[in-house]
């Protein structure tokens, strides 16, 4: 049973551009959770998700920032206009029924 | 949610046992207590979770008094490999409703 898959595991991306995120879920998990770590900081949550559905989006940024969990195929977390302040590590992490979560491997993306 | 409070980091020479304990004095009555391990350029990794009492894996050993307004992750014999950050992490899994939240956690750092 494969881990949480992350890709791209480094993103470069200018100030403006869009960020694309991606995350494949360990198989039978249907939990999905997105993260955000600056160095040297703490794992802040941002969304949480089930299939089709936003369940807790209370750490995410109002704008620029969306979700999604489709009924096929990887979470993506999409950034839009990317601001250097969004240069971080991003962690995807998925979940049965049960409070364990497993991380994938991160994302980090820096703005330039 | 509850918030909670660790040490930021402790020193510990290998082979001696090492205890972080954690204060969340707002716990739940049907919140769980859950540490998680992360070494750098990494994702968290799940260590152990208990609600009450002691828990033991093949890992640490998780220690909660009857209150349940701290607890004690207890790592035996440690090794340079266990230089990490160490994060306490308290939440319930209500309605599906799962976001925890990583405070800064406790840089354990294994001196030879």
């Amino acid at each position: 049973n494969a881990g949480v898959m992350q890709n791209p595991r480094h993103l470069v991306r200018r100030r403006g551009q869009e960020a694309r995120l991606r995350c494949s879920p360990m198989k039978g998990h249907s939990h999905v959770y997105w993260y955000r770590q600056l160095p040297e900081e703490g794992l802040k949550f941002m969304v949480y998700l089930q299939k089709e559905n936003i369940i807790d989006e209370s750490g995410m940024p109002k704008e620029r920032f969306s979700a999604e969990f489709p009924k096929e195929g990887p979470s993506i977390l999409r950034i839009q206009q990317v601001v250097r302040g969004d240069s971080a590590a991003y962690f995807c992490a998925s979940s049965p029924l049960v409070l364990e979560q497993f991380f994938g491997p991160g994302t980090r993306l820096t703005v330039l | 949610l509850a918030k909670t409070t660790q040490p930021i980091s402790m020193d510990s020479y290998e082979g001696q046992e090492v205890n972080i304990t954690c204060s969340h004095n707002n716990i739940a009555t049907n919140d769980y207590i859950t540490w998680y391990q992360q070494f750098p350029s990494q994702g968290p990794r799940f260590i152990i979770q208990g609600y009450k009492t002691k828990v033991t894996n093949e890992v640490a050993s998780l220690f909660i008094p009857a209150d349940r307004k701290s607890s004690t992750l207890s790592l035996p014999r440690v090794s340079l490999s266990d230089t990490a950050v160490y994060y306490c992490l308290v939440g319930g899994d209500q309605t599906g409703a799962n976001n925890l939240f990583f405070g800064t956690g406790t840089r354990l750092t294994v001196i030879p």
